[in-house]
């Protein structure tokens, strides 16, 4: 099955720790994206690439860090620098081309810090 | 600014009524992309509906349609003969060939009742 996998479900964090979100597509999309969602507030861009080896801020960048080595792989870092990451984090891919085509979602991650 | 106003937090319809979610924006660029996105209690995001700014027809899918003002920068969501299934959150997004990121609102959150 095509699809974007998310992992994990739920994570825990102490205070001061770095922590590792993973986010895998098998749909030969070119980009990828990371966004927060917060209740209330919607879903706000992280960061997001569309190319390998390339990635660009999204509107809440601070705190947060990226990598793009594989096609299929975007794994997201919340550093001890994020001063409030408890939060539901989607990550989303979409195929090349322009704005018109879907973005497709993974399950999410909850992330809870201690 | 690029933004996004979703103005109804919550929202209730009974079954086989239908139902409109409103949705404006903001945007400088000419040439942009509108979507609405749907997130069930599984927090699964799944897109609805899509709407291209330049086409003046309303986008149609099954029970959803759109009513596109361009002018008013005005976007809403009708949902007829309403489904138990259609309880879910909805978000109102637009995407632009700048990035290709999508901007969301705040969201409605909608309850269909028996």
């Amino acid at each position: 099955d095509g699809g974007i996998t998310q992992s994990p479900k739920y994570l825990f964090r102490k205070e001061g720790q770095n922590v590792t979100l993973s986010c895998e597509q098998n749909l030969n999309h070119d980009a990828m994206y990371w966004y927060r969602q917060d209740p209330g507030q919607g879903l706000r861009l992280i960061y997001y690439s569309q190319i390998v080896n390339d990635f660009q801020k999204g509107d809440i960048a601070e705190g947060y860090s990226v990598s793009r080595e594989k096609k299929e792989s975007f794994p997201l870092t919340v550093t001890s620098a994020q001063k409030n990451p408890t939060a539901f984090y989607l990550c989303a891919s979409r195929m090349g081309g322009g704005a018109w085509n879907e973005q497709f979602f993974g399950p999410g991650t909850r992330l809870t810090v201690l | 600014a690029q933004t996004v106003t979703q103005s109804q937090p919550e929202m209730s319809v009974q079954e086989a009524e239908t139902v409109t979610l409103s949705c404006t924006y903001d945007t400088s660029e000419n040439n942009y992309y509108l979507f609405w996105y749907k997130q069930p209690p599984s927090r699964q995001m799944i897109l609805v509906i899509r709407q291209e700014a330049y086409k003046q027809q309303n986008a149609t899918e099954n029970r959803f349609s759109v009513n596109f003002q361009k002018a008013a920068k005005s976007f809403s969501l009708k949902i007829s003969d309403s489904q138990l299934g259609d309880t879910a959150m909805y978000f109102c997004a637009f995407s632009t060939n700048s990035g290709y990121a999508l901007n969301f609102g705040k969201g409605t959150s909608l309850l269909v009742t028996p």
